[in-house]
């Protein structure tokens, strides 16, 4: 069965440092989510990622899928507290007749940030 | 606004009863999503549903039950035979199941404890 792993698990950072989450799959990538959770809440919705070297930034935020399509990278430039929480990358299950709809996640990465 | 409701918030309930938590949704989504996050931990799935009257077991189905009578509501039962549920659980639905564009909205999450 596919699996995603996340490194680090927790991040301690001080503000305005950048930083790099990791998300590694066992098999190939055909739809990669990001997502951010604060403790408690439910998940936002960041980036998604489909194409191999494909690559989206939103504000600080910079998501990257590598070219084989197994493993995934979220970028954070100039860090600030309001980053702090937890990030989480999700994927599609594809099987050979296709998007199970399966959905899995990653055991996520808690970030902090120190003003 | 559209979105996905959680009900309620906090669920407290003593060892050996059943208790259902409540998902609805607004967005005209075809797919639904139940998902269990403990302490630390990432996302694990459920049960997950791409069509109304139709569900899959996802990998920690036992103790579980769910029913997908109509498109907007995906309720979940915890059953007494789930060894530990005391956990937040975090409902979702996306557009989708089956194209690897479609990310997962959330609700904000049940936190259920059982005593």
């Amino acid at each position: 069965s596919q699996e995603l792993e996340q490194s680090p698990q927790s991040l301690i950072v001080q503000e305005g440092k950048n930083l790099t989450i990791n998300c590694t799959s066992s098999k190939t990538l055909y739809g990669l989510y990001w997502y951010k959770q604060k403790y408690g809440e439910g998940l936002i919705f960041l980036m998604m990622l489909q194409k191999g070297g494909e690559e989206k930034s939103h504000e600080k935020i910079t998501a990257k899928l590598d070219e084989k399509k197994q493993q995934s990278s979220l970028h954070i430039t100039a860090s600030q507290p309001s980053h702090a929480g937890i990030y989480l990358c999700g994927a599609d299950i594809v099987m050979g007749s296709g998007n199970t709809g399966k959905l899995i996640f990653g055991q996520g990465t808690t970030l902090q940030v120190k003003p | 606004d559209g979105g996905i409701t959680q009900s309620p918030k906090y669920l407290f309930r003593k060892e050996g009863q059943n208790v259902t938590l409540s998902c609805e949704q607004n967005l005209n989504h075809d797919a639904m999503y139940w998902y269990r996050q403990d302490p630390g931990q990432g996302l694990r799935l459920i049960y997950y549903s791409q069509i109304v009257n139709d569900f899959q077991k996802g990998d920690i189905a036992e103790g579980y039950s769910v029913s997908r009578e109509k498109k907007e509501s995906f309720p979940l039962t915890v059953t007494s035979a789930q060894k530990n549920p005391t956990a937040f659980y975090l409902c979702a639905s996306r557009r989708s199941g089956t194209a690897s564009n479609s990310p997962l909205h959330f609700g904000n999450g049940t936190r259920l404890t059982v005593t």
